[in-house]
């Protein structure tokens, strides 16, 4: 299948910063990029939808000031979580879509807010 | 009633047995189908699509029943390594993904 990356795998971060989450298709154009995020034993939550060179269209109650989601190639999007909180903590996943219907997954980020 | 639901399981099951998930799906004009796998802490890597017609890969069976609204997944032969999460995931009309939460799928010695 497809290869997503996504940098980095862990992070730790202070109260009140900002954290930038990359993902990357390595070997197709991903027309669609679509952000996840996962609390332990619970099911996948979408976030947001990253079209190529558009605005981010974003799920019903997440807000789209605190996460900002950049899809500036057909090979990159990245999330930047602002002013982060420790309710922030959570595994954030990111999958892309090229011309079929399938979905790539990166391998995840660990977000730990002190 | 939520657009994709599946039963969470568990489902404990012996080595060599045969196990079957289904999950049923809301919006009639869903447009494609798929099978997730999901080990413990780590990304969902796609196990297979679901085609109208049926799709058969090895030890695994999916299939689509549109006028029931349901995929299901077949394992025949479980494996200790098939133990993991299995999530459905349903496209609309507009292509945006929706995910059931997942069975868990537990295959013992």
């Amino acid at each position: 299948g497809a290869v997503v990356s996504q940098h980095p795998s862990r992070v730790i971060c202070k109260s009140g910063t900002s954290v930038k989450i990359e993902c990357r298709s390595l070997d197709f154009q991903a027309t669609t990029m679509f952000w996840y995020r996962q609390f332990p034993k619970k099911s996948l939550m979408l976030m947001a939808t990253s079209n190529e060179g558009s605005k981010a269209t974003y799920e019903q109650g997440v807000e789209k000031d605190k996460f900002l989601i950049n899809h500036a190639s057909l090979t990159l999007s990245t999330l930047t979580v602002t002013s982060a909180h420790p309710e922030d903590s959570s595994f954030y996943i990111c999958s892309a879509k090229g011309g079929t219907y399938e979905q790539y997954f990166g391998p995840g980020t660990r977000l730990t807010v002190t | 009633r939520k657009e994709v639901e599946q039963d969470p399981g568990p489902f404990n099951v012996p080595e060599g047995a045969t196990v079957a998930f289904n999950c049923t799906y809301s919006n009639s004009a869903s447009q494609s189908f798929f099978w997730y796998r999901q080990d413990c802490r780590k990304e969902p890597k796609l196990l297979m699509s679901v085609y109208s017609s049926g799709n058969e890969d090895g030890r695994f069976t999916a299939q689509l029943n549109r006028a029931s609204q349901y995929i299901s997944l077949l394992i025949r032969d479980s494996k200790l390594s098939d133990s993991a999460t299995y999530l459905c995931v349903v496209n609309g009309g507009s292509y945006i993904p929706t995910f059931g939460r997942g069975t868990s799928l537990i295959v013992h010695p």
